[in-house]
């Protein structure tokens, strides 16, 4: 069945701390990976995104993700955290075609000040 | 350029009854999704429209329909519906044959 794993449901870490937030998932076939945040208050919008070549993508402030293949994993990691990056954030697999987007469950991540 | 918006913002309804929820795509996608979110989980794929036809769908039961207009707004129809509905529902608009989806703000359905 696909699905997508989130680690962590909630984090605490204070600032200027590194973040990494673990993605596992299960999807057949060729995937496109994605992290989305949703800051309080705000909608869902896109972190970062990998569809082909350098499994190490960088997205939106500071941001980035490395794909593993071979353990099904997109993990998120941002050197050093400001308390501005307190949000939910959700990774997410989709099929090259374009269809049937699978979301983990999120992460709440609070940074302390 | 227009973003992904949503109406209502807020709605209420009791066991039963049936909702229309409306959605706007961003300005030249041609390809919306619906996604439920309930309280403390990701979004789940409800259902995707390309074109004014169902490309697809998620887990839910008939009840769940929807509707893309040729000026590809859309809608999401919910008929008999249970507590369980309760839940922020997303629309999200993307390009043909992407899946790099923009989002809007959410309508936030209570099920009395």
């Amino acid at each position: 069945a696909q699905s997508v794993s989130q680690h962590n449901h909630h984090v605490i870490l204070s600032e200027a701390a590194s973040l990494e937030l673990g993605c596992n998932y299960s999807y057949g076939g060729t995937v496109n990976l994605f992290w989305y945040v949703q800051y309080p208050g705000q909608h869902l919008q896109l972190l970062l995104k990998y569809f082909s070549g350098d499994p190490l993508v960088k997205g939106i402030k500071g941001f980035e993700a490395e794909f593993i293949k071979s353990k099904f994993s997109f993990n998120l990691r941002k050197p050093s955290v400001q308390w501005s990056d307190t949000a939910e954030y959700f990774c997410a697999v989709g099929n090259t075609g374009g269809f049937k987007t699978i979301f983990g469950a999120g992460t709440r991540l609070f940074v302390k000040a | 350029e227009t973003g992904v918006t949503q109406s209502p913002t807020h709605l209420i309804k009791t066991r039963g009854q049936q909702v229309t929820l409306r959605c706007s795509s961003q300005s030249g996608h041609n390809t919306v999704s619906w996604y439920q979110q309930a309280l403390g989980q990701g979004p789940q794929f409800i259902f995707q429209y390309y074109r004014e036809e169902e490309n697809g769908r998620g887990n839910f039961p008939p009840r769940f329909s929807g509707l893309q207009f040729p000026n590809y707004s859309s809608e999401l129809n919910v008929n008999a519906l249970e507590l369980d509905d309760s839940a922020l529902y997303l629309c999200a608009s993307s390009l043909e044959g992407t899946n790099e989806q923009f989002f809007g703000p959410g309508t936030r359905l209570t099920v009395l």
